[in-house]
Protein backbone atom coordinates (compact mmCIF):
# COMPACT_ATOMS: atom_id res chain seq x y z
CA UNK A 1 0.00 0.00 0.00
CA UNK A 2 1.43 3.38 -0.99
CA UNK A 3 2.73 5.46 2.33
CA UNK A 4 4.13 9.23 2.72
CA UNK A 5 7.37 8.64 3.86
CA UNK A 6 9.94 11.40 5.87
CA UNK A 7 13.14 11.63 6.60
CA UNK A 8 15.26 12.27 8.90
CA UNK A 9 12.90 10.47 11.53
CA UNK A 10 14.96 12.51 14.14
CA UNK A 11 16.90 15.81 13.64
CA UNK A 12 18.42 17.58 16.51
CA UNK A 13 20.13 21.05 16.21
CA UNK A 14 21.65 23.96 17.51
CA UNK A 15 19.51 27.29 17.59
CA UNK A 16 20.04 29.77 14.84
CA UNK A 17 20.91 26.61 12.10
CA UNK A 18 19.30 25.79 9.31
CA UNK A 19 17.14 22.33 8.63
CA UNK A 20 15.50 20.80 5.75
CA UNK A 21 12.68 18.22 6.48
CA UNK A 22 12.19 15.58 3.43
CA UNK A 23 9.02 13.98 2.32
CA UNK A 24 8.17 11.84 -0.26
CA UNK A 25 4.39 11.82 -0.89
CA UNK A 26 2.01 9.32 -2.47
CA UNK A 27 2.65 9.33 -6.45
CA UNK A 28 0.06 10.54 -7.48
CA UNK A 29 -1.14 13.01 -5.19
CA UNK A 30 -1.37 16.57 -5.59
CA UNK A 31 -1.72 18.38 -2.72
CA UNK A 32 0.65 18.40 -0.44
CA UNK A 33 1.10 19.26 3.53
CA UNK A 34 3.03 20.36 6.37
CA UNK A 35 1.59 20.05 9.96
CA UNK A 36 3.44 20.23 13.37
CA UNK A 37 2.83 19.23 17.10
CA UNK A 38 4.56 20.29 19.71
CA UNK A 39 4.80 18.22 22.36
CA UNK A 40 1.71 17.80 24.57
CA UNK A 41 -0.05 20.01 21.92
CA UNK A 42 -2.61 19.51 19.38
CA UNK A 43 -1.55 19.16 15.56
CA UNK A 44 -1.21 22.65 13.47
CA UNK A 45 -1.69 23.04 10.19
CA UNK A 46 1.16 25.11 8.45
CA UNK A 47 1.17 24.94 4.92
CA UNK A 48 -0.79 23.43 1.68
CA UNK A 49 1.06 23.06 -1.35
CA UNK A 50 -0.06 22.89 -4.97
CA UNK A 51 0.98 23.32 -8.79
CA UNK A 52 4.53 23.94 -7.43
CA UNK A 53 2.99 27.02 -5.16
CA UNK A 54 1.44 27.69 -1.73
CA UNK A 55 -2.30 27.44 -1.64
CA UNK A 56 -2.53 28.24 1.90
CA UNK A 57 -0.08 28.95 4.86
CA UNK A 58 -0.97 29.54 8.80
CA UNK A 59 0.01 32.62 10.40
CA UNK A 60 2.54 29.86 12.18
CA UNK A 61 4.18 29.88 8.42
CA UNK A 62 6.14 32.70 8.71
CA UNK A 63 9.44 34.33 6.67
CA UNK A 64 11.70 31.44 8.46
CA UNK A 65 9.76 29.06 6.76
CA UNK A 66 9.77 27.75 3.56
CA UNK A 67 8.60 24.75 1.16
CA UNK A 68 9.57 23.37 -1.89
CA UNK A 69 9.44 20.24 -4.31
CA UNK A 70 12.24 19.76 -6.20
CA UNK A 71 12.00 17.36 -7.83
CA UNK A 72 9.19 14.87 -9.23
CA UNK A 73 9.15 13.19 -5.38
CA UNK A 74 10.27 15.35 -2.79
CA UNK A 75 8.58 17.88 -0.52
CA UNK A 76 10.68 19.72 1.86
CA UNK A 77 10.21 22.09 4.73
CA UNK A 78 12.94 24.19 5.28
CA UNK A 79 13.24 26.36 8.34
CA UNK A 80 16.06 28.98 7.82
CA UNK A 81 16.81 29.92 11.67
CA UNK A 82 15.72 27.58 14.42
CA UNK A 83 14.40 28.68 17.38
CA UNK A 84 14.34 26.82 20.76
CA UNK A 85 10.34 27.16 19.81
CA UNK A 86 10.49 24.91 16.93
CA UNK A 87 11.44 21.67 18.20
CA UNK A 88 8.43 20.16 17.67
CA UNK A 89 7.18 16.88 15.80
CA UNK A 90 6.51 17.92 11.97
CA UNK A 91 3.90 15.81 9.97
CA UNK A 92 3.64 15.32 6.14
CA UNK A 93 0.83 14.34 4.49
CA UNK A 94 -0.66 14.24 1.07
CA UNK A 95 -4.26 13.94 -0.63
CA UNK A 96 -6.46 11.94 -1.90
CA UNK A 97 -9.57 13.35 -2.48
CA UNK A 98 -10.67 14.13 1.18
CA UNK A 99 -8.74 12.31 2.29
CA UNK A 100 -5.11 12.74 3.75
CA UNK A 101 -2.75 10.24 4.19
CA UNK A 102 -0.01 11.04 6.94
CA UNK A 103 4.01 10.46 7.26
CA UNK A 104 5.07 9.25 10.31
CA UNK A 105 6.85 12.17 11.45
CA UNK A 106 10.21 14.30 12.20
CA UNK A 107 10.97 15.06 15.64
CA UNK A 108 13.08 18.17 15.57
CA UNK A 109 14.62 19.29 18.56
CA UNK A 110 16.88 22.45 18.75
CA UNK A 111 19.21 22.92 21.61
CA UNK B 1 -13.86 29.43 10.12
CA UNK B 2 -13.37 25.77 11.27
CA UNK B 3 -12.79 24.61 14.80
CA UNK B 4 -13.17 21.82 16.71
CA UNK B 5 -13.95 20.75 20.45
CA UNK B 6 -12.85 17.90 21.83
CA UNK B 7 -14.28 17.18 25.70
CA UNK B 8 -12.01 15.43 27.72
CA UNK B 9 -8.42 15.21 27.47
CA UNK B 10 -8.18 12.28 29.34
CA UNK B 11 -10.89 9.13 28.86
CA UNK B 12 -10.25 6.13 31.50
CA UNK B 13 -11.82 3.29 30.90
CA UNK B 14 -11.95 -0.42 31.81
CA UNK B 15 -11.12 -3.32 29.33
CA UNK B 16 -14.25 -4.75 27.82
CA UNK B 17 -16.45 -1.27 28.83
CA UNK B 18 -17.60 1.40 26.56
CA UNK B 19 -15.13 3.70 25.09
CA UNK B 20 -17.14 7.11 23.92
CA UNK B 21 -14.44 9.96 23.21
CA UNK B 22 -16.57 13.39 22.58
CA UNK B 23 -16.07 16.07 19.36
CA UNK B 24 -17.87 18.81 18.59
CA UNK B 25 -17.39 21.39 15.51
CA UNK B 26 -17.81 24.25 14.29
CA UNK B 27 -18.18 24.77 10.67
CA UNK B 28 -19.12 27.62 7.66
CA UNK B 29 -20.06 24.95 5.32
CA UNK B 30 -21.04 20.82 5.48
CA UNK B 31 -17.85 19.50 6.84
CA UNK B 32 -16.05 16.58 6.65
CA UNK B 33 -14.97 15.05 9.62
CA UNK B 34 -12.12 12.72 10.85
CA UNK B 35 -10.85 10.48 13.71
CA UNK B 36 -7.35 9.96 13.70
CA UNK B 37 -5.77 7.93 16.52
CA UNK B 38 -1.94 8.48 17.25
CA UNK B 39 0.04 5.72 19.34
CA UNK B 40 3.48 6.52 21.14
CA UNK B 41 5.97 7.83 19.22
CA UNK B 42 4.16 7.26 15.73
CA UNK B 43 1.96 9.31 13.15
CA UNK B 44 -1.52 9.89 12.82
CA UNK B 45 -3.41 6.95 11.43
CA UNK B 46 -6.77 7.48 10.25
CA UNK B 47 -10.06 5.69 12.14
CA UNK B 48 -12.63 6.65 9.72
CA UNK B 49 -14.16 10.06 8.19
CA UNK B 50 -17.47 11.34 7.38
CA UNK B 51 -17.45 13.10 4.33
CA UNK B 52 -21.82 13.66 3.64
CA UNK B 53 -22.62 10.61 2.93
CA UNK B 54 -23.80 7.73 5.85
CA UNK B 55 -24.17 10.24 9.22
CA UNK B 56 -22.88 6.36 11.37
CA UNK B 57 -19.40 5.89 9.95
CA UNK B 58 -17.64 2.80 10.89
CA UNK B 59 -14.06 2.63 10.42
CA UNK B 60 -10.91 -0.09 11.79
CA UNK B 61 -10.77 -1.70 15.21
CA UNK B 62 -14.01 -1.46 16.07
CA UNK B 63 -14.66 2.00 16.02
CA UNK B 64 -17.74 3.74 14.91
CA UNK B 65 -18.51 7.91 14.68
CA UNK B 66 -22.37 9.51 14.53
CA UNK B 67 -22.57 12.69 12.46
CA UNK B 68 -25.07 14.61 14.31
CA UNK B 69 -25.75 17.84 12.52
CA UNK B 70 -28.51 19.15 14.70
CA UNK B 71 -25.75 18.79 17.94
CA UNK B 72 -22.57 19.64 15.47
CA UNK B 73 -21.08 16.88 16.79
CA UNK B 74 -18.89 13.85 15.86
CA UNK B 75 -18.51 11.71 19.20
CA UNK B 76 -16.42 8.66 18.89
CA UNK B 77 -17.34 5.05 20.18
CA UNK B 78 -16.35 1.50 20.69
CA UNK B 79 -18.58 -1.26 22.19
CA UNK B 80 -15.81 -2.36 24.00
CA UNK B 81 -12.51 -1.61 24.71
CA UNK B 82 -9.35 -3.27 24.40
CA UNK B 83 -6.06 -2.57 25.79
CA UNK B 84 -4.72 -2.23 22.39
CA UNK B 85 -7.04 0.48 22.10
CA UNK B 86 -5.26 3.03 24.59
CA UNK B 87 -3.27 5.84 22.53
CA UNK B 88 -4.35 9.86 21.83
CA UNK B 89 -7.50 10.42 19.62
CA UNK B 90 -7.67 13.79 17.26
CA UNK B 91 -10.97 14.55 15.36
CA UNK B 92 -10.34 16.96 12.88
CA UNK B 93 -12.87 19.09 10.62
CA UNK B 94 -11.70 19.99 6.48
CA UNK B 95 -13.35 22.43 4.38
CA UNK B 96 -12.27 22.28 1.11
CA UNK B 97 -10.36 25.70 0.50
CA UNK B 98 -10.58 25.49 -3.32
CA UNK B 99 -10.36 22.16 -5.47
CA UNK B 100 -9.33 19.23 -3.60
CA UNK B 101 -6.87 21.51 -0.95
CA UNK B 102 -8.23 20.06 2.46
CA UNK B 103 -6.76 22.14 5.00
CA UNK B 104 -7.41 20.04 8.61
CA UNK B 105 -8.23 21.60 11.47
CA UNK B 106 -7.08 19.66 14.78
CA UNK B 107 -8.65 19.29 18.41
CA UNK B 108 -6.53 18.94 21.36
CA UNK B 109 -6.99 15.32 21.40
CA UNK B 110 -7.88 12.97 23.73
CA UNK B 111 -5.51 10.14 25.81
CA UNK B 112 -7.39 7.03 26.14
CA UNK B 113 -6.08 4.81 28.92
CA UNK B 114 -7.34 1.18 29.19
CA UNK B 115 -7.11 -0.37 32.79
CA UNK B 116 -6.97 -4.51 32.93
Amino acid sequence: EPEVTQTPSHQVTQMGQEVILRCVPISNHLYFYWYRQILGQKVEFLVSFYNNEISEKSEIFDDQFSVERPDGSNFTLKIRSTKLEDSAMYFCASNSYNEQFFGPGTRLTVL
Amino acid sequence: AQSVTQLGSHVSVSEGALVLLRCNYSSSVPPYLFWYVQYPNQGLQLLLKYTSAATLVKGINGFEAEFKKSETSFHLTKPSAHMSDAAEYFCAVSESSGGSNYKLTFGKGTLLTVNP
